[in-house]
């Protein structure tokens, strides 16, 4: 079982919608949780990071970390075109530890 | 100007060949990370150094060395390229004193031929 799981989609979603986007872990004391960005052929780039349980809003999108269920999502709400790209989920397991990366879910909106 | 850099951008070299990919960032992070990417295998940590004196093996270490020459500068080396290390290679950097929260440059696109 890898340690961050994500599914690598693609995940089609018409201009407007909301795209869901869901990560698992394996390690139960991870802390600190993040959603990274990436358009094809650049780097990753920070969109949400999430500590506590429940939801955390900014903008158009919301995470929502669930940990006794071991697992984070990511929503998109009113997708556009330019939010398609690759999205990682990255799990810390404790405060100054190294990421865990998932291996990204693709994300495609369709106008 | 980027607060984390990558040189070189991007390099082709031949099997057998020494290369290094050299990372500065002007972030005043103390922590430094490599990774590569392949394709549908997200970020693989090859190596992390959390200050000047420490450096620590990742998840892919073998087939590769690193130098944290200062704070500011991180570099990775290849002692003998072979093809399967062609991928793509981030630096990183965080702030211990801060939220954990990774920085990326640019990339760096080797291919090995």
């Amino acid at each position: 079982q890898k340690e961050v799981e994500q599914n690598s989609g693609p995940l089609s979603v018409p201009e407007g919608a909301i795209a869901s986007l869901n990560c698992t872990y394996s390690d139960r004391v991870s802390q600190s949780f993040f959603w990274y960005r990436q358009y094809s052929g650049k780097s990753p780039e920070l969109i949400m990071s999430i500590y506590s349980n429940g939801d955390k809003e900014d903008g158009r999108f919301t995470a929502q970390l669930n940990k006794a269920s071991q697992y984070v999502s990511l929503l998109i709400r009113d997708s556009q075109p330019s939010d398609s790209a690759t999205y990682l989920c990255a799990v810390n397991k404790a405060a100054g530890n190294k990421l865990t990366f998932g291996g990204g879910t693709r994300v495609l909106v369709k106008p | 100007d980027a607060d984390v850099t990558q040189t070189p951008r991007n390099r082709i070299t031949k099997t057998g060949k020494r290369i290094m990919l050299e990372c500065s960032q002007t972030k005043g992070h103390d922590r430094m990370y490599w990774y590569r990417q392949d394709p549908g295998l997200g970020l693989r940590l090859i190596y992390y150094s959390f200050d000047v004196k420490d450096i620590n093996k990742g998840e892919i270490s073998d087939g590769y060395s690193v130098s944290r020459q200062a704070q500011a500068k991180f570099s990775l080396s290849l002692e003998s390229a072979i093809p399967n290390q062609t991928a793509l290679y981030f630096c990183a950097t965080s702030d211990s004193r801060g939220a954990d929260t990774q920085y990326f440059g640019p990339g760096t696109r080797l291919t090995v031929l």
